[in-house]
């Protein structure tokens, strides 16, 4: 079992629509990082969670550190929100380093 | 947020030549950068984790020797691919540690760079 589960793995939405990408790890944790990569690769960090809930835009990130469990929501999604969303983990233990899930890839059909 | 930059972007290289990809956190200084691999459709894979100063710690299986990794500065990590192969066609990314304020310790990505060897 990985240490960092994500679901769903394919995501196809209307735009407009509603999402919300799950994620759950099994390990100790310093914090959770939702990050966001594009077609071309590229990788941006959207959130780096602690606890509780943050908001940027059309983007939430809420996590339960007791039920080791976090959500990406996106609220009236958009063609180009089209990308995959790979939740990681990070400890301060292991220097910070990332574990990663393997992702979810969204699409939003116009 | 903070940038980190990459270059090159892309590489097309021959069988047996070395490539040197550098890392630079533009706006901050980052005491701890990570090299990443990426194969299509595939999780990134950390290769090595990088500390300013001191020499890298290399993930089981990534020999250190092929993947020579210099974080000369607070602002700067180069990886070089050695005697590069095609099997080390891949898609290479790093992050770097860092930020300020309640940023800190958050990973901040490269654009990536895709390499291919021929």
């Amino acid at each position: 079992k990985n240490e960092v589960e994500q679901s769903p793995q394919n995501l196809t939405a209307q735009e407009g629509e509603f999402i919300t990408i799950n994620c759950s790890y099994s390990v100790g944790i310093s914090a959770l990082h939702w990050l966001q990569q594009h077609p071309g690769g590229g990788i941006v960090s959207l959130f780096m969670l602690s606890s509780g809930k943050k908001k940027h835009g059309r983007l939430i990130a809420t996590i339960n550190i007791q039920e080791k469990h976090s959500s990406l929501h996106i609220t009236a999604s958009h063609p180009r929100d089209s990308a995959v969303y790979i939740c990681a983990v990070s400890n301060r233990g292991s220097n910070y380093k990332l574990t990663f899930g393997k992702g979810t890839l969204l699409t939003v059909n116009p | 947020g903070a940038v980190v930059s990459q270059h090159p972007s892309r590489v097309i290289c021959k069988s047996g030549t070395s490539v040197k990809i550098e890392c630079r956190s533009l706006d901050f200084q980052a005491t701890t950068m990570f090299w990443y691999r990426q194969f299509p459709k595939q999780s990134l894979m950390l290769m090595a984790t990088s500390n300013e100063g001191s020499k890298a710690t290399y993930e089981q299986g990534v020999e250190k020797d092929k993947f020579l990794i210099n974080h000369a500065s607070l602002t700067l990590s180069t990886l070089t691919v050695t005697s590069a192969h095609p099997e080390d066609s891949s898609f290479y990314i790093c992050s770097a540690e860092g930020g300020t304020g309640d940023s800190y310790n958050e990973q901040f990505f490269g654009p990536g760079t895709r390499l291919t060897v021929l």
